[in-house]
């Protein structure tokens, strides 16, 4: 069965102390690992697509990462702002574009 | 662009009342999605649609309904409301670009409660 799992549910920072966001999937042939950012009330805002292992890509202190079998999104010296619930998803080889399996989510708090 | 628009952004129903949750974008983009979200469950596909006139099913369709007349428009049909579609609904867009697939924009959501 598909499956993509996010850990930590919550995770709680100070400003300026990096760490890392983990999501874990099991799915038969990903064709594309989306990251969301979502604020209270909000619908999901996009962050990062990653199509295979080994890609990387970055965005101020946010960066994604992909392996063959999870992606880490690694924020380096958070900010009060970056507090919201990160979202992780996959389409799956056969999976239709309108077809995203998604993750519970790690609700970021950065406290300052 | 407007992006994703949902309509209503409230809306409290009785039990057996039906209803339809509007969403449109204005992007031309050819993917529409409608997803569910209830808290420690994240978000689940119900229907979504390819194109103008092509719709599917998603994880949890049972109680809805859906068409797709026009490339801008994604409605989705409660025809008899119960407390289990108590949730928060998003309609999400995504477009065609090469080979690969490409991101879902999403729309603000429409809180919905069942009594």
């Amino acid at each position: 069965e598909d499956q993509v799992t996010q850990s930590p549910e919550a995770l709680r920072l100070q400003e300026g102390e990096s760490s890392s966001l983990n999501c874990s999937y099991t799915v038969s042939g990903l064709r594309g690992l989306f990251w969301y950012r979502q604020d209270p009330g909000k619908g999901p805002e996009f962050l990062f697509t990653l199509y295979s292992a080994g890609e990387e890509k970055e965005k101020e202190r946010l960066k994604a990462t992909l392996t063959k079998k999870e992606s880490f999104l690694h924020i380096t010296a958070p900010k009060p702002e970056d507090s919201a619930t990160y979202l992780c998803a996959v389409i799956r080889l056969g999976g239709s574009q309108g077809n995203l399996i998604f993750g519970k989510g790690t609700k970021l708090s950065v406290k300052p | 662009n407007a992006g994703v628009t949902q309509t209503p952004k409230f809306q409290v129903l009785k039990t057996g009342q039906s209803m339809t949750l509007q969403c449109a974008q204005d992007m031309n983009h050819e993917y529409m999605s409608w997803y569910r979200q209830d808290p420690g469950m994240g978000l689940r596909l119900i229907h979504y649609s390819v194109g103008a006139g092509i719709t599917d099913q998603g994880e949890v369709p049972n109680g809805y309904n859906v068409s797709r007349s026009t490339t801008e428009d994604f409605p989705l049909r409660l025809l008899s409301a119960a407390p289990s579609q108590t949730s928060v609904y998003f309609c999400a867009s995504s477009y065609l670009s090469g080979r690969r697939y490409n991101e879902q924009f999403f729309g603000p959501g429409t809180r919905l409660t069942v009594l």
